[in-house]
């Protein structure tokens, strides 16, 4: 089993939708959670991070953690074609080694 | 600021030969990383540097080498190009350490023949 599973889609939704993606881990020590966001032909930018169960709004983004299940999601609300791309969570590890990120799911918005 | 910057942005190769993808960071972060990304496969870890004068191997290291040049600057070597590393790769940074935030640059697209 992958230490993180995300769905690779593709996702289309129509614009205005609410869209959740969402990661699963297996290991209960992970801590620290992000979500990133890439562009086609770019490179994967920071658009969330969260440390504890619950949920975290920025604007029409919301992640939310789930440590029992360990699952993660993220929502956005009120979607735009401007939203197309692909999303990949990623995760702190236990101990000093680098993040563990997601395989990435990709999102078409629409018009 | 600049952030994380790659060169070069693309590059052909022939199967065999070597080349030296360069990246720098002017963050002043501690931490860099070297992945690969292919469809379907997500991102890579090829190698990364905790900090000046330190690197380790990460999930796919074989047919690579890199150098931590100074704090700025993270080399990747192909020594001799093979098929299988087409690929698009993406340098990144971390202030802190390695279980940081990381912070990516624009990616470089290669292709081996």
């Amino acid at each position: 089993q992958k230490e993180v599973e995300q769905d690779p889609g593709p996702l289309s939704v129509p614009e205005g939708a609410i869209v959740s993606l969402n990661c699963t881990y297996s290991n209960s020590a992970f801590q620290y959670f992000m979500w990133y966001r890439q562009y086609s032909r770019k490179g994967p930018e920071l658009l969330m991070y969260t440390y504890s169960s619950g949920n975290k709004e920025d604007g029409r983004f919301t992640a939310q953690v789930d440590k029992s299940s360990k699952y993660i999601s993220l929502f956005i609300r009120d979607s735009q074609p401007s939203d197309s791309a692909t999303y990949l969570c990623a995760m702190r590890p236990p101990g000093n080694t680098p993040l563990v990120f997601g395989k990435g799911t990709r999102l078409s918005v629409i018009a | 600021n600049a952030g994380v910057t790659q060169t070069p942005k693309f590059q052909v190769l022939k199967t065999g030969q070597s080349m030296t993808l360069q990246c720098a960071q002017d963050m002043n972060h501690n931490s860099m990383y070297w992945y690969r990304q292919d469809p379907g496969m997500g991102l890579r870890l090829i190698y990364y540097s905790a900090s000046e004068g330190t690197t380790d191997k990460g999930e796919v290291p074989n047919g690579y080498n890199v150098s931590r040049l100074n704090k700025r600057e993270f080399s990747l070597r192909l020594e001799s190009a093979a098929p299988s590393q087409t690929s698009v790769y993406f340098c990144a940074s971390s202030e802190a350490g390695v279980q940081e935030t990381q912070y990516f640059g624009p990616g470089t697209r290669l292709l081996v023949l």
